[in-house]
């Protein structure tokens, strides 16, 4: 089973345009977490949330608990944005759940 | 800016050997973590460590995994007898309050 899933799974987008990702989980948390991976594989931590929204930059994620679901958005989307981005939380006992993550490519 | 450093970046060894992989995390974090992704799979949590002591572990982090943090900067994983399946990007991260940080990986290539 999947605790976290995100949407979609891969996302092919033109420079500037606005870009979603959705995350929705199934367990309990006390946090939620976006991540950035490169295609090197590092992975960069972009915001932990456990309640409401955080901007930064061109990047804002929100988050609704009642409905166990999280969104990351990129306004004014650049090539140098294109990277797998990662939705994890921390569910009961401090356990950590991923997602498959969603590939994205911003094209010139 | 700070980093969590990871050596080495990338370790050959073969079936039945132990491996010592090695973090440094940012000095002033509390929470130390060790992940693991297995190529074109999702990042698996393996372990969480506070307090000198293990505060979390996964189902995968069976008796053959250990963790130590041995003078109060390193951060280790010890993988006892590697097999074929623990192939995999092994990835340290620490944290304080909201401010969480990944290391950028080891690769471990099992033969």
């Amino acid at each position: 089973k999947n605790e976290v899933e995100q949407s979609p799974q891969n996302l092919t987008a033109q420079e500037g345009e606005f870009i979603t990702i959705n995350c929705s989980y199934s367990v309990g948390i006390s946090a939620l977490h976006w991540l950035q991976q490169h295609p090197g594989g590092g992975i960069v931590s972009l915001f932990m949330l456990s309640s409401g929204k955080k901007k930064h930059g061109r990047l804002i994620a929100t988050i609704n608990i009642q409905e166990k679901h999280s969104s990351l958005h990129i306004t004014a989307s650049h090539p140098r944005d294109s990277a797998v981005y990662i939705c994890a939380v921390r569910g009961p006992g401090n356990q950590f759940y991923f997602g498959t993550g969603t590939s994205l490519t911003v094209i010139p | 800016e700070p980093e969590v450093t990871q050596t080495p970046s990338h370790q050959v060894t073969q079936m039945g050997q132990e491996v010592i992989l090695r973090c440094v995390p940012i000095s002033n974090h509390l929470y130390f973590y060790w992940y693991r992704q297995i190529l074109g799979q999702k990042v698996e949590f393996l372990v969480s460590f506070y307090n000198n002591e293990i505060s979390e572990k996964s189902e995968i982090f069976d008796d053959q995994f250990s963790v130590e943090r041995p003078d109060g900067s390193n951060f280790t994983l010890k993988i006892r007898s590697t097999k074929l399946e623990d192939s995999a990007m092994y990835f340290c991260a620490s944290s304080v309050g909201s401010g969480y940080t990944f290391g950028s990986g080891t690769r471990l290539t099992v033969v």
